[in-house]
């Protein structure tokens, strides 16, 4: 069946690096725009990064932009998420979420993972 | 980047009707007929509810109808069931390319 399963997630301390992954599986994932999207704890959705299907193109939430990077390898099915001067406001549940090409909607959804940021 | 403005509640007794609006700009939700609505209940991940404005994913009930004037899409439920009971998010397309979310709305069925 069609799935995205997130992984990396963990305890950080501020500053420090961490990877996010997301492994697709039951669809064309070289067809997929891929995003990151995150939920603070009690807070709502936010929109952080969106890579098109072929990594030609990369938009980035203000947010975010010079400290996170997204990337994807489609021979492998797998998005990524490296997040570098992590402070304590990227505390969130992160999902990976897939849009179809050609579409501007969200239509399939990991579970989450989540990353705390503590010294 | 600013996030769409929803309210942050609502409610209604079953088998009534219930809306919630989405208001954005021009360089978003007033550019373009993408504007879509996620139901997320507590722990779980979004789900897709309206794409498109107003065109329902395979699965989704025909309880729940989406539209748009201008800068503000809404979205309808209308004959409430416990199970609606949910936190309710618009998203948008965004002129740069990006994506936006609403600040999402607690619906509370009574």
């Amino acid at each position: 069946q069609v799935q995205l399963v997130e992984s990396g997630g963990g305890v950080v301390q501020p500053g420090r690096s961490l990877r996010l992954s997301c492994a697709a599986s039951g669809f064309t994932f070289s067809s997929y725009a891929m995003h990151w999207v995150r939920q603070a704890p009690g807070e709502g959705l936010e929109w952080i990064t969106l890579i098109s299907y072929d990594a030609s193109k990369k938009f980035y939430a203000d947010s975010v932009k010079g400290r996170f990077t997204i990337s994807r390898d489609n021979s492998k099915n797998t998005l990524y998420l490296q997040m570098n001067s992590l402070r304590a406001e990227d505390t969130a549940v992160y999902y990976c979420a897939g849009e179809d090409y050609g579409q501007y909607y969200m239509d399939v959804w990991g579970k989450g993972t989540t990353v705390t940021v503590s010294s | 980047q600013s996030a769409l403005t929803q309210p942050a509640s609502v409610s209604g007794s079953p088998g009534q009707s219930i809306t919630i609006s989405c208001t954005g700009t021009n360089s978003d939700v007033g550019a373009y007929n993408y504007v879509s609505w996620y139901q997320q209940h507590p722990g779980k991940a979004p789900k897709l509810m309206i794409y498109d404005v107003s065109n329902r994913p395979s699965g989704v009930s025909n309880r729940f109808s989406g539209s748009k004037s201008g800068n503000t899409a809404s979205l309808t439920i209308s004959g409430l069931q416990a199970e609606d009971e949910a936190d309710y998010y618009c998203g948008s397309d965004t002129t740069s390319g990006t994506r936006v979310f609403g600040g999402g709305t607690k619906l509370t069925v009574l």
